[in-house]
């Protein structure tokens, strides 16, 4: 089975400081995507981050970008100028160009210290 | 944010029981997902719909049965409830790029308690 692992169960960060949240992933595909989710306490699922395995450029979102390296397939999440409001849950998945289902991995939980 | 309802929000049944989940969406998008979410697990996919009357299983379809008879609807049906199927079911909607090309957008949960 391809997997998607996150070998950081927790994590912490200081407000306004930054914090990178790791994911290495298994896969035989050349074409697929990666994305990284955050579960609030509120359990909603929101989107924070998507990269295509095509392109070489990482994705950015505002404070939130990857750092994607294909050939050791990682694909890390930087959080920069952390806000009390970052903390939750943060799962990482990757998605086959194929395939309906995405893998995810089993999540970090971060916690912002005031 | 996409258009997702899930009902219900939560639900206490019975082992043995038939319980039956429903997700509707207003974004008019051809595919539709049921994962379930456990402790250590991170979301595994149950059962996934591309089209009306279209759907295949995913990764822990065991006990689990779907159906979709409109495109804004995708029911997950557990014919006979067991303690294993607690959990936290999330409904998943994508676009009409299909495959997982396209961002998946998620329901916000029902929270199932199976005694």
């Amino acid at each position: 089975a391809q997997t998607v692992t996150q070998s950081q169960p927790e994590m912490s960060v200081q407000e306004a400081e930054t914090v990178t949240l790791s994911c290495t992933y298994d896969t035989s595909e050349s074409d697929y995507y990666l994305f990284w989710y955050k579960q609030p306490p509120s359990r909603q699922m929101i989107l924070v981050i998507r990269q295509e395995a095509y392109k070489q450029q990482n994705a950015t979102e505002n404070r939130f970008s990857v750092n994607f390296q294909k050939a050791a397939k990682s694909f890390s999440l930087k959080i920069s100028d952390s806000q009390l409001g970052d903390a939750a849950m943060y799962f990482c998945a990757r998605g086959g160009a194929g395939s309906y289902q995405l893998t995810f991995g089993k999540g970090t939980k971060l916690s912002v210290i005031p | 944010d996409a258009g997702i309802t899930q009902s219900p929000r939560h639900k206490v049944t019975e082992t043995g029981t038939p319980v039956t989940l429903r997700c509707h969406q207003t974004e008019n998008h051809r595919y539709m997902y049921w994962y379930r979410q456990d402790p250590g697990h991170g979301l595994r996919l149950i059962h996934y719909s591309y089209g009306v009357k279209d759907t295949d299983k995913g990764e822990v379809s065991d006990g689990y049965s779907v159906s979709r008879s409109k495109t804004e609807d995708f029911l997950l049906t557990l014919e006979s409830a067991t303690s294993s199927q607690t959990s936290v079911y999330f409904c998943a909607i994508s676009g009409d790029s299909g495959g997982t090309g396209e961002t998946q957008y998620f329901g916000p949960g029902t929270r199932l308690l199976v005694l």
